[in-house]
């Protein structure tokens, strides 16, 4: 059973750019939570999508955008960047429901030059 | 008050002993628990959940929950070096938070031989 696919796994950009982060979850998972970690901040929940709606956000920027499609594929964008958006951006899937077990992604590490 | 706060280590133990690492949470999250362990540049993995009170056993590992007390532990018994890492405790929000996880900082565990 494949696990949580998140591409690119690297990328480096430079501030004011924007950038498109993918996340295929779990066969059979429709939740898809996105998490930001840096060192000084930890692990920070970002949104989270189920059935293609946003039903949760964390208490970030507008810049920080997401979307999921029907197959519960998801994307996070990050508009107009900074250098504090450096971050490793991690994905997690997720069954149906509410405070079940989150299976991260290997993450894709955003440098921001 | 954090919602989830974890001692950041590191917490060193010989190999053979038993790891103990302790979560404490205050009164805005919920009765779902998860231990994640993190290698240094890694994704996040999950270890165990734990909703109910009591203990819950998975080879090596048995997390712990006690509500009266609102702590969660993760004890880990014949640590070995490849136990190293940080671990990471989570638990979903009180209210209206799905599948959202809030993290603790993580404790770093070294476990020596």
């Amino acid at each position: 059973k494949a696990g949580v696919t998140q591409t690119p796994r690297y990328l480096i950009k430079t501030r004011g750019q924007q950038v498109t982060l993918s996340c295929s979850p779990i066969s059979g998972h429709r939740s898809v939570s996105w998490y930001q970690q840096t060192p000084g901040q930890g692990l920070q929940f970002l949104f989270e999508y189920f059935s293609e709606t946003q039903r949760n956000k964390g208490n970030f920027p507008g810049r920080f955008s997401g979307r999921q499609f029907s197959n519960s594929r998801s994307e996070m964008n990050v508009s107009t960047l900074e250098l504090g958006d450096s971050a490793l951006y991690l994905c997690a899937s997720s069954r149906t429901g509410t405070g079940t077990e989150a299976f991260f992604g290997q993450g894709t590490r955003l440098t921001v030059v | 008050q954090k919602e989830v706060e974890q001692n950041s280590g590191p917490l060193s133990v010989p190999e053979g002993a038993i790891a103990s690492l302790n979560c404490t949470y205050s009164d805005r999250v919920s009765q779902s628990f998860f231990w994640y362990r993190q290698y240094s540049g890694k994704s996040p993995e999950l270890i165990m959940s734990i909703y109910s009170n009591g203990d819950k056993e998975d080879g090596r590992f048995t997390a712990q929950l006690n509500k009266a007390s609102q702590y969660v532990s993760l004890l880990i018994r014949d640590s070995q070096p490849s136990d190293s890492a940080t671990y990471l405790c989570a638990a979903t929000p009180l209210s209206g938070g799905y599948n959202k996880l809030i993290f603790g900082a993580g404790t770093r565990l070294a476990v020596h031989p």
